[in-house]
């Protein structure tokens, strides 16, 4: 059975760089069929795409966020990763990573349980 | 202010049927297939429709989902003390190039 599992930093200080990691068990993250993600949903609100790993190597970003974000995926350890820089109080939110199926990859089908991060100083 | 337009909230009693609309336009749910996510509280989505009526095994056929045009519905029926959650819908937008959500529905079973 699949199982992903976010963890890293909770807390972030202004300015600084989220790093985040995702975990896969009972799974490849070098399988052509997927794509892997990372979704966040600030508190009390709506969720928001951030962007999808392909095949281990290649992304695809949301363009309000793309000149921030680094998603990457390491094979040897079948994990995968997000890097936020420069964050402010609006990147506070539950981060979840997700696998995508389907043919595009865009059918989220699998969740990991999400971490919350704050930014403050 | 979210891509794709959901009520805030709907409610209905147990055993009763209720309707949850996400509406969009043509770049986006007029243009591509939808799906629906269930987030019970605390918890993460957990996907309960894809290509706009299609149930992933384990869902049980009392939710549906149709699209028509630049709109979604998603239909409960039978409705549970269980089903109280957050429900999202999600497409691809093609002029945004970005994957987006609704603002999410909270549904009360009163």
């Amino acid at each position: 059975q699949l199982q992903l599992q976010e963890s890293g930093s909770g807390l972030v200080r202004p300015s600084q760089t989220l790093s985040l990691t995702c975990a896969v068990s009972g799974g490849s993250i070098r399988s052509s069929d997927y794509s892997w993600g990372w979704i966040r949903q600030p508190p009390g609100k709506g969720l928001e795409w951030i962007g999808n790993l392909y095949h281990s190597e290649n992304t695809y970003y949301n363009p309000s966020l793309r000149s921030r974000v680094t998603i990457s995926g390491d094979r040897s350890k079948n994990q995968f990763s997000l890097k936020l820089s420069s964050v402010t109080a609006a990147d506070t939110a539950v981060y979840f990573c997700a696998r995508g199926s389907g043919d595009f990859g865009d059918i989220l089908d699998s969740w990991g349980q999400g971490t919350l991060v704050t930014v403050s100083s | 202010q979210s891509v794709l337009t959901q009520p805030p909230s709907v409610s209905a009693a147990p055993g009763q049927k209720v309707t949850i609309s996400c509406s969009g336009n043509t770049s986006n749910i007029g243009n591509d297939d939808v799906s629906w996510y269930q987030q019970l509280p605390g918890t993460a989505p957990k996907l309960l429709i894809y290509d706009n009526n299609k149930r992933p095994s384990g869902i049980p056929d009392r939710f549906s989902g149709s699209k028509s045009g630049t709109s979604a519905t998603l239909v409960i029926t039978g409705l549970q003390t269980g089903d109280e959650a957050d429900y999202h819908c999600g497409t691809w937008d093609t002029s945004l190039s970005a994957w987006v959500f609704g603002g999410g529905t909270k549904l009360t079973v009163l």
